[in-house]
């Protein structure tokens, strides 16, 4: 069965400092494996996807992530923290054939000025 | 183009009610999911459907939910009645098609917020 961990349910940054958000996956299955942003009391935005095809997958506002099969891990990483990155993000992988995606429980970033 | 649509946006309901959720997919996709999205945990699917047919209903509490999806466009979800611990958020998705890849990527709507008193 497909699950996804997320290590850390808060991380906290000051701007420009670097963003490290942490996934690691389950899956019986060669994985397709996402994150997603949510901002507060908005649905979830796609922010990069791996579909077996280059292990660095580079994402929208500056976020790309490494797949790491040895290390079943899928961090996320942005250079430099802006405040409009505080939000919630969320890791999922791919449930089965059907498509539905199997989320960890999330971490909510913070960005300091 | 136009985003996943739901409403309502939020809702408060005491708990043995009855209560519907809307949503309206992007035009043309194929692949409509109902999450359930608790305080604190990432979303947990309820329900898949591919056109107007169920593909997936494994997690969802068929004693007090229920869903369809009218001619394959517009999907309720109804919860009838209703438990306090249903008090979450129900997220609508939806999909050009099945599995990973381009067609499998889901769209989000924002999100209906559910309080049961």
């Amino acid at each position: 069965a497909q699950s996804v961990t997320q290590l850390g349910s808060h991380v906290s940054v000051s701007e420009g400092a670097l963003v490290l958000l942490r996934c690691n996956y389950s899956s019986s299955v060669p994985p397709y494996l996402f994150w997603y942003v949510q901002y507060p009391n908005q649905g979830l935005q796609l922010l990069l996807k791996y579909t077996s095809a280059a292990t660095l997958v580079k994402g929208i506002n500056g976020f790309e992530a490494e797949f790491k099969k040895s290390e079943t891990s899928f961090h996320l990483t942005k250079p430099s923290a802006h405040m409009s990155d505080a939000a919630e993000y969320f890791c999922a992988v791919n449930g089965g054939s059907q498509g539905n995606l199997i989320f960890g429980k999330g971490t909510k970033l913070s960005v300091k000025p | 183009e136009a985003g996943v649509a739901q409403s309502p946006r939020y809702k408060i309901i005491e708990k043995r009610q009855s209560v519907a959720f809307w949503c309206n997919p992007i035009s043309g996709h194929a692949t409509l999911y109902w999450y359930q999205q608790i305080l604190g945990q990432g979303p947990k699917l309820l329900i898949q459907f591919q056109n107007n047919g169920v593909v997936d209903d494994s997690q969802l509490p068929k004693d007090r939910f229920s869903a369809e999806r009218l001619k394959g466009v517009d999907s309720t979800l109804k919860i009838q009645p209703a438990k306090l611990e249903d008090s979450a958020v129900y997220l609508c998705a939806s999909s050009l098609g099945l599995a990973g890849g381009t067609r499998g990527e889901q769209f989000f709507g924002p999100g209906t917020r559910l309080t049961v008193l």
